[in-house]
């Protein structure tokens, strides 16, 4: 079976600081990964995917990740962060032969801070 | 494009009511699929429909139901609801239900669901 784990529940961040939300996922299978971003009494936004290829995928709001599948990780970084980043990002995976199932990890609460 | 929509907003139930929640695809979507998040918990698959059918369904009880119409929207139902019911339900929409391929999902607002 698949799973997520968000390595960090939460992270605070002074503005214009770099920061990395760690993701390890666990399956058998070939797997698409994503990063999804949730603001306070929204839905989710896709900030990024990995499907294949490049294993440096760029997203929206100057995010990125690498798929790294030796270590089965996916780690969302951004050189400088801004107070609009506020809010709650999740990591997700999805089997290739699923039909976009998604299983979600348990969330990073990403707290930047003036 | 309004995108995906949800109603209603918010809802407060007693334990052991029926809910029915809805979802209206994004325009040429067709295949609907529902979370369920808890609080302080990433979303949970709940089961996706296609062609009117349920496709995929997860770890959830019998209680838990739905339908999708012609127009491709879709609704979940909850009997007997419990406390531990009480969560925002995602609908998300997307293209086909094409194996290896990628489809992206769009996510609604949710509804938020209190149980009391």
């Amino acid at each position: 079976a698949q799973s997520v784990t968000q390595l960090d529940s939460q992270v605070p961040v002074f503005e214009e600081a770099p920061v990395e939300l760690r993701c390890n996922y666990s399956s058998s299978v070939s797997v698409y990964l994503f990063w999804y971003v949730q603001y306070p009494n929204q839905g989710l936004q896709l900030l990024l995917k990995y499907l294949s290829g490049s294993t440096l995928v760029k997203g929206i709001n100057g995010f990125e990740a690498e798929f790294n599948k030796s270590q089965t990780s996916f780690h969302l970084r951004k050189p400088s962060v801004h107070i609009s980043d506020t809010a709650e990002y999740f990591c997700a995976v999805s089997d290739v032969d699923q039909g976009g199932k998604l299983i979600f990890g348990q969330g990073t609460e990403l707290s930047v801070k003036p | 494009d309004a995108g995906v929509t949800q109603s209603p907003t918010h809802l407060i139930k007693t334990r052991g009511q029926q809910v029915t929640l809805r979802c209206s695809p994004k325009s040429g979507h067709d295949t609907v699929s529902w979370y369920q998040q808890a609080l302080g918990q990433g979303p949970q698959f709940i089961f996706q429909y296609y062609e009117e059918e349920e496709r995929q369904r997860g770890n959830f009880p019998d209680r838990f139901s739905g339908h999708q119409f012609p127009n491709y929207s879709s609704e979940l139902n909850v009997n007997a609801l419990l406390l531990g019911d009480s969560a925002l339900y995602l609908c998300a929409s997307s293209l086909g239900l094409a194996a290896s391929s990628y489809n992206e999902q769009f996510f609604g607002p949710g509804t938020r669901l209190t149980v009391l």
